[in-house]
């Protein structure tokens, strides 16, 4: 089955600056790749997703790029503010079937003012 | 005017009692997960059902079982629970192979 490695576990950055998380992925078969924030006590909520025929998509300050090849995909968040502190997980599935996702086992996220 | 609501939010109970979760959705979508989140936040997915059949039963003990009346609800049954059974139990929709909403979580904890 698919294996989602995450890392870092724990990024502390300054407000302002960027945060990159990194993935990599096991199952060629992939082809779907969603990020999720979670905030404490609340459910993960979709903030970008990018399939396989895309290297890059960008939303604001949030944008994610693909390397099919490398089978790894990141996260990157700019110009940081104190509301994106929380834990991020990166995610993969065979977009093609219901086989659910397969996630990462999340980067808890500090914004230090 | 909630798109996927699970109940109830928070569940304590003693070792070896049977419980249920329940869950609804109403975006439509063809399928729906639980997923648990352990203490150290790990997610991971439990089941998955597609127009009422069982798509991917991940390697779970047989106490727990999903029941999906119709396409809009799936339920979690657990019997006998146990304290490892402890954890976030997240119930998520989506159209098929897209974008997964989850519920609010229900926190199962067992004495």
């Amino acid at each position: 089955g698919e294996n989602v490695e995450q890392h870092p576990s724990t990024l502390s950055v300054q407000e302002g600056d960027s945060a990159v998380i990194k993935c990599t992925y096991s199952d060629s078969a992939s082809n779907y790749f969603p990020w999720y924030k979670q905030e404490l006590g609340k459910r993960p909520q979709l903030i970008i997703d990018i399939r396989s025929n895309v290297g890059e998509k960008k939303d604001q300050r949030i944008a994610v790029t693909l390397n099919k090849t490398a089978k790894h995909f990141s996260l990157h968040i700019t110009e940081t503010q104190p509301e994106d502190s929380a834990v991020y997980f990166c995610a993969a599935s065979n977009g093609g079937g219901a086989d659910g996702l397969t996630f990462g086992k999340g980067t808890h996220l500090i914004i230090q003012p | 005017d909630t798109a996927v609501s699970q109940t109830p939010k928070y569940l304590v109970t003693q070792m070896g009692n049977d419980k249920s979760i329940k869950c609804e959705q109403n975006l439509g979508h063809d399928t729906m997960y639980w997923y648990k989140q352990d203490s150290k936040k790990f997610l991971k997915i439990m089941f998955s059902y597609n127009n009422k059949e069982l798509i991917i039963n991940e390697t779970v003990p047989n106490r727990f079982s999903p029941k999906s009346p119709d396409k809009a609800h799936l339920n979690l049954h657990i019997n006998s629970l146990e304290l490892g059974d402890s954890a976030v139990y997240f119930c998520a929709s989506s159209p098929r192979g897209s974008k997964a909403f989850f519920g609010q979580g229900t926190r199962l904890t067992v004495v």
